[in-house]
């Protein structure tokens, strides 16, 4: 079975500072990784995701993400984040045999003045 | 292209009562997962769906069922309400079964009371 941990469930920044949301992972198998976010009262829009080759995945709205097979972790990164960037983040793993994604249990950015 | 279509949009039942929640993929999509957000278990994969056929199946009662049209369109429904089930039932299409990004809908928003 696959299981997914996001390390923070709050990160407040300050806007045009930098953000890193955490996520690590355990599988007994290969996996594909994918940051997904969540605007209030909407879906899941994909920001990123990992399959293979670069560990450096670059994604929408600025976003980033590195994949680190040692660590079992793919962090999320903006190095300059803006108010619009408040919404909660969520970090999913899927088994290279199948579709069923595993979230992990969000993080709320919030973006302050 | 337009994006997936969930109907309604917020829906409320009082327990016992069943529910059919609608969805309508992105044309050309013939993958159709089920997913149920709550604020206490997060994101949870319900079933998949393609041609017709149930590929795959969460850890969810038999009150949770679902099937899929040959439009490729899809409809989960509940049956005997429970306060539990109160959610946000996010649909996600693709294009094939297995490794394909999973593009998600807005949600039907159920309250049960």
């Amino acid at each position: 079975a696959q299981s997914v941990t996001q390390l923070d469930s709050q990160v407040p920044v300050f806007e045009e500072a930098p953000v890193e949301l955490r996520c690590n992972y355990s599988s007994s198998v290969s996996v594909y990784l994918f940051w997904y976010v969540q605007y209030p009262n909407q879906g899941l829009q994909l920001l990123l995701k990992y399959l293979s080759g670069s560990t450096l995945v670059k994604g929408i709205n600025g976003f980033e993400a590195e994949f680190n097979k040692s660590q079992t972790s793919f962090h999320l990164r903006k190095p300059s984040v803006h108010i619009s960037d408040t919404a909660e983040y969520f970090c999913a793993v899927q088994k290279t045999s199948g579709s069923r994604l595993t979230f992990g249990e969000g993080t709320q950015l919030t973006v302050n003045p | 292209k337009a994006g997936v279509t969930q109907t309604p949009r917020y829906l409320i039942k009082t327990r016992g009562q069943q529910v059919t929640l609608s969805c309508s993929p992105i044309s050309g999509h013939r993958s159709v997962s089920w997913y149920q957000q709550t604020p206490g278990q997060g994101l949870q994969f319900l079933f998949e769906y393609f041609s017709e056929t149930q590929r795959n199946k969460g850890n969810f009662p038999g009150r949770f069922s679902g099937r899929q049209f040959s439009n490729s369109r899809s409809e989960m429904n509940v049956s005997t309400l429970e306060l539990g089930d109160s959610a946000l039932y996010l649909c996600a299409s693709s294009l094939e079964e297995g490794l394909n990004t999973q593009y998600f809908g807005p949600g039907t928003r159920l309250t049960v009371l």
